[in-house]
């Protein structure tokens, strides 16, 4: 069936370094790829997607790409801020599998500290 | 601004107890979904509907039942609450257009059985 994989977490930065917080997939059909952040106190929120090999998908300084021949959509900021503070959920939709037009399915969460 | 409400932000039952969590929307979608969130576990899918009247089972419906009689609101239930439905419960709702189109979520149930 479809899984998604996020690395382990929790993930704490210094504030202005980089981050990537790694995903990779697996999927019977092509499916679209999602990630979602949830700010502490809250629901989680769309913060980007790509419904295609080689798309990019970016928001709010953030980006990942949809890679097919690695089947990863690694998420990146080139300066992390103290409000980017969140937990952040890689997402897959599977148009091959049972109901895969209809649902997500989530990675685990990565938990990210920005320190000032 | 559009919401996703959840009735409770906290719940205490006991074991045994029959629950009902409640979600309403007021973007007028056509699909709703209740997810449990659980620690090194990401979200899982328990139900969704994607009309009034209409359910599906997602991939943990065990244990719980829900309920859409109007399009705005709907109920997760959990007949007879046991410990290990102890979780973060999470609705969310999605216009029609499929699994792309964006999920709006509300802010979350977090329900201790004991």
């Amino acid at each position: 069936g479809d899984s998604v994989t996020q690395m382990e977490g929790p993930v704490t930065l210094s504030e202005e370094a980089f981050l990537t917080i790694n995903c990779t997939y697996t999927a019977t059909g092509y499916p679209s790829l999602f990630w979602y952040v949830q700010y502490p106190g809250e629901g989680l929120q769309l913060l980007l997607k790509a419904t295609k090999a080689d798309d990019k998908g970016s928001n709010k300084g953030f980006e990942a790409t949809y890679r097919k021949e690695t089947t990863s959509f690694h998420l990146e900021k080139g300066s992390v801020q103290v409000s980017d503070s969140a937990v952040y959920f890689c997402a897959l939709s599977d148009p091959a599998s049972n109901f895969g037009n209809e649902k997500l399915t989530f990675g685990t969460g990565t938990r990210l500290t920005i320190i000032p | 601004d559009v919401k996703v409400t959840q009735s409770s932000r906290y719940l205490v039952k006991r074991t045994g107890e029959k629950v009902f969590l409640e979600c309403v929307q007021d973007m007028d979608h056509e699909n709703m979904f209740w997810y449990r969130q659980d620690p090194g576990l990401g979200l899982r899918l328990i139900y969704f509907s994607y009309d009034v009247k209409m359910k599906e089972k997602g991939d943990i419906p065990e244990g719980y039942s829900v309920s859409r009689e109007k399009k705005e609101r709907f109920s997760l239930i959990l007949e007879s609450a046991s410990t290990n439905q102890t979780s973060m419960y999470l609705c969310a709702s999605r216009p029609n257009g499929g699994a792309n189109e964006k999920l709006f979520f509300g802010s979350g149930t977090q329900l201790s059985v004991l």
